[in-house]
C-alpha cells in the first residue's frame, strides 16, 4: 500500500547548523508530497510541497525536491535556528480516484540548540 | 480568516463511554478530514467529509463514526470508548483535497480515557 517512511530520530542540532531529514515515498501513481510542521501543543501546519518529479518546493528557507528516481522527498535547511525546533512530518496524496487522504510519516523530532 | 476551530481542546472520559467532538472548517472550505494522533502509531487517518457525504473511511472500528453538516462543520463520535482511544484528534478543512489544495489542520482535542 501506499506509504511513507522518513527518519525518526529525534535529531538535535546546534543553531546555524545544516538540517536533512530523509523521506521516502512508495512509488504508486503519481502522488503530490508535502511537509509539515507541528510545533509543541499545536496542529500541523503546511511547509513546503511539490507535485511532480523535479519539483522544488520551499518556504522560510526549507527546500525539498521530489526526486522520483530516488522516490524521496528529502527535506532541508542550509541554517537551522531556534524557533525550528518541532517535528516535522512528510505525506503523501494521491492524485485522481476518490483517496481522499494523505499518507503521513511517522515524524521526525527537531531540537535546535543555541 | 479564522482558521479551523475544533472543540473542546481537551476531554477526559471514563472506558465505555461515548464521546463527540466538534470543528469548525475555514469559510468556504468544503471538504473536513479527521486524523487520529498517538506517540505509537503517529498521524492516521480516520475519514474525509465533502458535502456532507463521507468519501473516504480508515482503517478503525465502527465504534469511530462521524458526520457533517449543511455549513460544512463536522462532528465525530467514538462509542465505548476503550484506553487505546487516547489521542489526539486532528480535524482539517480545504477546498478540495487535492494537490493544489492543502490542509489546514486545527489545534486538535486531546482526549484522554481513563
Amino acid at each position: 500500500g501506499d506509504s511513507v517512511t522518513q527518519m525518526e530520530g529525534p535529531v538535535t542540532l546546534s543553531e546555524e547548523a545544516f538540517l536533512t531529514i530523509n523521506c521516502t515515498y512508495t512509488a504508486t501513481g503519481y502522488p503530490s508530497l508535502f511537509w509539515y510542521v507541528q510545533y509543541p501543543g499545536e496542529g500541523l501546519q503546511l511547509l513546503l510541497k511539490a507535485t511532480k518529479a523535479d519539483d522544488k518546493g520551499s518556504n522560510k528557507g526549507f527546500e525539498a525536491t521530489y526526486r522520483k528516481e530516488t522516490t524521496s522527498f528529502h527535506l532541508e535547511k542550509g541554517s537551522v535556528q531556534v524557533s525550528d525546533s518541532a517535528v516535522y512530518f512528510c505525506a503523501r496524496l494521491n492524485s485522481g480516484g476518490s483517496n481522499y487522504k494523505l499518507t503521513f510519516g511517522k515524524g521526525t523530532l527537531l531540537t535546535v540548540n543555541p | 480568516k479564522a482558521g479551523v476551530t475544533q472543540t473542546p481542546r481537551y476531554l477526559i472520559k471514563t472506558r465505555g463511554q461515548q464521546v463527540t467532538l466538534s470543528c469548525s472548517p475555514i469559510s468556504g472550505h468544503r471538504s473536513v478530514s479527521w486524523y487520529q494522533q498517538t506517540p505509537g502509531q503517529g498521524l492516521q487517518f480516520l475519514f474525509e467529509y465533502f458535502s456532507e457525504t463521507q468519501r473516504n473511511k480508515g482503517n478503525f472500528p465502527g465504534r469511530f463514526s462521524g458526520r457533517q453538516f449543511s455549513n460544512s462543520r463536522s462532528e465525530m463520535n467514538v462509542s465505548t470508548l476503550e484506553l487505546g482511544d487516547s489521542a489526539l484528534y486532528l480535524c482539517a478543512s480545504s477546498l478540495e483535497v487535492s494537490y493544489n489544495s492543502p490542509l489546514h489542520f486545527g489545534n486538535g482535542t486531546r482526549l484522554t480515557v481513563t
